[in-house]
Parts: structure tokens; C-alpha cells; sequence
């Protein structure tokens, strides 16, 4: 299995541009989280998907943050404009439901954001 | 929502010593506990995890202790390797519709050769 798959790896832009990272979760997992993770504020839950369907986007800091699942396969996480207090490493986790009980979160490399 | 505290913040051991880490959570509700290690620039790995009808869980040097009623659980690491070096954290979850988890503000765990 080749694991979460988080792209790019690094990336480094300027205020103000769009910046779009990328995820594939597991295959079959059918629970996709956005975390971010700074210095100061720890690993933060930013939103999850359940089939694709956002259910929690709370921790999305404001607008300018969007996420999106047009399939099972597929996620992407979208800062417009970004602003250098964007600039964190991103993870994406994903994860299998089984009845009630929760599941293990398995993350992907992380996306190192710096924003200049 | 779930709030979940981890101490210490940094931990420093002598190579062959234990280290305990623990953490405390506020929702009753929570029944499923997991440990992460993240080495330097990677990603948080599962080391181990404890289900609520559970009191304690071992996997060689690694061990996980739950106190429902006091609502913390711990982990511990026994016979302290350099290779043992990294930031830990805690979780918790719930079962039911937002199958999240909660982590702790994690712990440095430095150990000394």
C-alpha cells in the first residue's frame, strides 16, 4: 500500500498567491483530515471529509482557506491569497470507519509551506 | 468539545532509563487513545493505541496505561534508545459521528547517550 500522498512536498511562494496542495488518501479509506502544524499553535484539525462530504470545517482559520474532495481519491486544500502566518507543514490524514468505533488516522509527508 | 493536556512539554532521559509521558482529557465520552511519534521533519507515525475496555496495552519497550475514571492515560517507554528521540503525542477520540481525534501539544523526548 502505498500510504497517504501529499504534494508538493515544499513549496515556497509569495504573499498573495494562490497555493493549492494536493492529497490521495489510502485506498478505500473513506475519512480524509487537513491538519496544519506550526511551532507555536502544535498540530492543529483544520477540516475532514466523510465519503467526500465535508462534516467539520471549523478549524479552517477564515476564508481564505477552502478545501475540497471531488472523489474518493482526490483532495485538495486552497489558501487565497496566502499570507507568510500560512506557513506551516500541512498534513493530510485519512482513515478506515468500522461500525462505531474509531479508526486509526494515518498521515501523509506533509506539505512544508513557506509563504515570503 | 474534547480538550486533551500533555506533560511535559520536553523530557530529557539517559539512554536505558524509562520516560513517561502523560496525558489528561475532558470528554467522557472518548474511548479510543492513540500515540504518535514524529521525528524531525516527518510525519506522525501511530506507535501504539488503547481502547477504552482496556486498562493497559505493551508492544516490547512500549506501553500504554488508561485511568478511565481519572480520565488519563500515559505512555511509557522503557530501556530508552537514542533512536527513541522525537516529538510524541497523544490523542483522543469518539466513536459516533465525528470520528476526529484531539492530539496533545506534544512532548520532546530527548534521550542522552
Amino acid at each position: 500500500d502505498a500510504g497517504v500522498i501529499q504534494s508538493p512536498r515544499h513549496e515556497v511562494t509569495e504573499m498573495g498567491q494562490e497555493v493549492t496542495l494536493r492529497c490521495k488518501p489510502i485506498s478505500g479509506h473513506d475519512y480524509l483530515f487537513w491538519y496544519r502544524q506550526t511551532m507555536m499553535r502544535g498540530l492543529e484539525l483544520l477540516i475532514y471529509f466523510n465519503n467526500n462530504v465535508p462534516i467539520d470545517d471549523s478549524g479552517m482559520p477564515e476564508d481564505r482557506f477552502s478545501a475540497k474532495m471531488p472523489n474518493a481519491s482526490f483532495s485538495t486544500l486552497k489558501i487565497q491569497p496566502s499570507e507568510p502566518r500560512d506557513s506551516a507543514v500541512y498534513f493530510c490524514a485519512s482513515s478506515l470507519s468500522g461500525g462505531a468505533r474509531v479508526k486509526t488516522q494515518y498521515f501523509g509527508p506533509g506539505t512544508r509551506l513557506l509563504v515570503l | 468539545g474534547e480538550n486533551v493536556e500533555q506533560h511535559p512539554s520536553t523530557l530529557s532521559v539517559q539512554e536505558g532509563d524509562s520516560a513517561v509521558i502523560k496525558c489528561t482529557y475532558s470528554d467522557s465520552a472518548s474511548n479510543y487513545f492513540p500515540w504518535y511519534k514524529q521525528e524531525l521533519g516527518k510525519r506522525p507515525q501511530l506507535i501504539i493505541d488503547i481502547r477504552s475496555n482496556v486498562g493497559e496495552k505493551k508492544d516490547q519497550r512500549i506501553a500504554v496505561t488508561l485511568n478511565k475514571t481519572a480520565k488519563h492515560f500515559s505512555l511509557h517507554i522503557t530501556e530508552t534508545q537514542p533512536e527513541d528521540s522525537a516529538v510524541y503525542f497523544c490523542a483522543a477520540g469518539t466513536s459516533g459521528s465525528a470520528r476526529q481525534l484531539t492530539f496533545g501539544s506534544g512532548t520532546q523526548l530527548t534521550v542522552l547517550p
